[in-house]
């Protein structure tokens, strides 16, 4: 297995540019979750998603869009890209126990994306 | 919602001390804690865990510590090593919306 993959490793934006940042499991886990990092601020959860279809949002959810058409795949797209959105975005899977959220807390993480907007 | 509290933000520590890390619950119906290493550059990952319906758990030189009474819970490690040096995470599923939220973790120095 793979595990969580992530595209791009790397990626550099101009403000106003928008973007996908690519998240695909191989682990049929029902609940993936995008998270950002910044530095002094931890993981802060952007936006959820406890099946296909199913979508929610988390801490900071704005100037961000997500879509869960099939099981393995979770994208995050940025809009209109901004300086404040530079940081490193994590995407994370795991097994959840239908409709309780309990199994989540163990979270397999990809490499993540580092992102710079100018 | 649940609340994540760690203490403390920074721990440095000589080789071969233990550290210790402290996560405080505000969540009574929490009955899983995980703890999770970050280490510089990398991605985290789930280093040890523990359920409600035990005291304590230990695997080598890490052990978490779980005080249900006083809704808290513990990283210990012993015989620090430079690789030990971290952030780490305590992240607590907040009951009402199912958001896992991992907070600022603390981050460990291990001095050589």
């Amino acid at each position: 297995n793979a595990g969580v993959t992530q595209t791009p490793k790397f990626q550099v934006l101009k403000t106003g540019q928008s973007m996908t940042l690519q998240c695909a499991q191989d682990m049929n886990h029902e609940y993936m979750s995008w998270y950002r990092q910044d530095p002094g601020m931890g993981l802060r959860l952007i936006h959820y998603s406890v099946g296909a279809g199913i979508t929610d949002q988390g801490e900071v959810p704005n100037g961000y869009n997500v879509s869960r058409s099939t099981t393995e795949d979770f994208p995050l797209r940025l809009l209109s890209a901004a300086p404040s959105q530079t940081s490193v975005y994590f995407c994370a899977s795991s097994f959840t126990r239908s409709g309780s959220g309990e199994g989540q807390e163990t979270q397999y993480f990809g490499p993540g994306t580092r992102l710079l907007v100018l | 919602g649940e609340n994540v509290e760690q203490h403390p933000s920074t721990l440095s520590v000589q080789e071969g001390d233990s550290a210790v890390i402290k996560c405080t619950y505000s969540d009574s119906a929490s009955n899983y804690f995980p703890w999770y290493k970050q280490e510089l550059g990398k991605r985290p990952q789930l280093i040890i865990d523990i359920r409600s319906n035990v005291g304590e758990k230990k695997d080598q030189r890490i052990a978490v510590t779980l005080n249900k009474t006083a809704k808290h819970f513990s990283l210990h490690i012993t015989e620090t090593q430079p690789e030990d040096s971290a952030v780490y995470f305590c992240p607590l599923r907040d009951g009402a919306t199912n958001k896992l939220i991992f907070g600022t973790g603390t981050l460990l120095a291990v001095q050589p």
